[in-house]
């Protein structure tokens, strides 16, 4: 079972204010790494896909850090909207080769994050 | 709206049945992947298909089975149904057609069908 870890599970943050949050994965095996948000009673988007270690990502406000030697990545975003609220979910692959599959996917359980105005 | 279309939208049927989930891709996208949603188990990944194959599989049932066909399209089949099969089905789709079967580019997801097992 691979554990992939979302902190915290959730936020309330100011709007204006700048946000982070982390998700730790298992560092042996290494894929890929996908970061989505997603409202409620919508369909998860994708953000990011971070492949390579020391990979940072930016769309607009929202920008990502990924480090594999030790297990994680960051997800930040600066200057919080409300529109940003919603919970962001990382899905972490590994590498394998058992059972006719060459890559397992896991995801967290997400950051909740809401943003007041 | 991602260019990924599901169908049904909503499902209800009884335990014991069988039941066919549809999605099309965006256009071009070689890859298809299907993941299950329910209240419990949060986001589970199930199966990925790349332009007919399968490339990976995930915590799919052995009752479950899915197959992607010439025109890419892509039907997930559940059958012996069980109230815990209950589940909001995604299906996302991908482009990318290096030696990562698309897995490296970002997925694009359905609007998801509902499924009520009674």
């Amino acid at each position: 079972i691979l554990n992939v870890e979302q902190s915290p599970q959730s936020l309330h943050v100011q709007e204006g204010d700048s946000t982070n949050f982390t998700c730790s994965f298992p560092s042996s095996n290494f894929y890929a790494l996908h970061w989505y948000r997603w409202e409620t009673a919508k369909s998860p988007e994708a953000l990011f896909v971070m492949t390579l270690n020391g990979d940072e990502k930016k769309k607009g406000r929202i920008s990502a850090t990924l480090n594999t030697k030790e297990g994680y990545s960051y997800l930040y975003i600066k200057g919080s909207q409300p529109e940003d609220s919603a919970t962001y979910l990382c899905a972490f692959m590994v590498l394998r080769n058992s059972g006719g599959s060459n890559y397992k996917l896991t995801f967290g359980k997400g950051t909740l994050l809401t943003v007041n105005p | 709206d991602s260019g990924v279309t599901q169908t049904p939208k909503h499902l209800i049927t009884a335990t014991g049945q069988r039941v066919t989930l549809r999605c099309s891709p965006r256009s071009g996208d070689l890859s298809v992947y299907w993941y299950q949603q329910s209240l419990d188990q949060g986001l589970q990944f199930l199966i990925h298909y790349y332009n007919g194959e399968e490339r990976a599989k995930g915590n799919i049932l052995e009752r479950f089975s899915a197959q992607q066909f010439p025109d890419l399209h892509s039907e997930l089949n559940l059958s012996s149904l069980e109230l815990g099969d209950s589940a909001l089905y995604f299906c996302a789709s991908s482009g990318g057609g290096d030696n990562h079967y698309g897995t490296f580019y970002e997925q694009y997801f359905g609007p998801g069908t509902r499924l009520t097992v009674t």
